[in-house]
């Protein structure tokens, strides 16, 4: 299958400052892109959905000034957790699909991006 | 509310044995739905995608099946290892077929 790769797997912060995860797709080109928080046991909760060129649209919670996201490529996303604080410490993950709407729709994941903030 | 739920209870069983896990969704009508094997600390993997007019589709040692009349599906590992002990997450597609919904997981433990 597809490979999606996130940068970093892991990540440790002070409350505060501002974070960047990278999500690429390794062997296709990315059209739309989703990223997901999960929190300990629980369900992988969809943040944004992000077509490439065009501003993401972030589900209902969620603080698009806060949490931002960039595709700027078929290849590259990214999510910029700003000012962040201890309650954005979570497992952050990304998925690909090379269409917006597929029959078969496959969404490939990446491996997860820890984020602590201390 | 739309609701995808799935049993939070570890699921323990032998090996060799087979393990059911139950999805069941209220307050939607999926095209299709689909199952990810999530082991800790990584990203979900497809295992799985069946389509509503399927009543079941199999792969290797896995089967789904897909009741739209009792909104339910069955995922079923036959011959189980330990090395199919993880999370296994159903997921519907939502929003116009545009969004991935996901299930909280049933955690499997196959014992030795």
């Amino acid at each position: 299958g597809a490979v999606v790769s996130q940068h970093p797997s892991w990540v440790i912060c002070k409350s505060g400052t501002s974070v960047k995860i990278e999500c690429r797709s390794l062997d296709f080109q990315a059209t739309t892109m989703f990223w997901y928080r999960q929190f300990p046991k629980q369900s992988l909760m969809l943040m944004a959905t992000s077509n490439e060129g065009s501003k993401a649209t972030y589900e209902q919670g969620v603080e698009k000034d806060k949490f931002l996201i960039n595709h700027a490529s078929l290849t590259l996303s990214t999510l910029t957790v700003t000012s962040a604080h201890p309650e954005d410490s979570s497992f952050y993950i990304c998925s690909a699909r090379t269409s917006g709407r597929s029959e078969k729709n496959e969404q490939y994941f990446g491996p997860g991006t820890r984020l602590t903030v201390t | 509310s739309q609701k995808i739920e799935q049993n939070s209870e570890a699921l323990n069983i032998q090996e060799g044995k087979t393990a059911t896990l139950t999805c069941n969704y209220t307050n939607y009508s999926p095209a299709y739905l689909q199952w990810y094997r999530q082991d800790p600390g990584r990203g979900p993997v497809f295992l799985l995608l069946i389509r509503e007019n399927e009543k079941e589709k199999r792969k290797e040692r896995l089967k789904v099946t897909f009741d739209t009349t009792l909104k339910q599906s069955l995922f079923h590992i036959t011959a189980s290892q330990p090395a199919d002990s993880a999370t296994y997450l159903c997921a519907l597609l939502s929003g116009g077929y545009n969004k991935l919904i996901f299930g909280a997981g049933t955690r499997l433990a196959v014992h030795p």
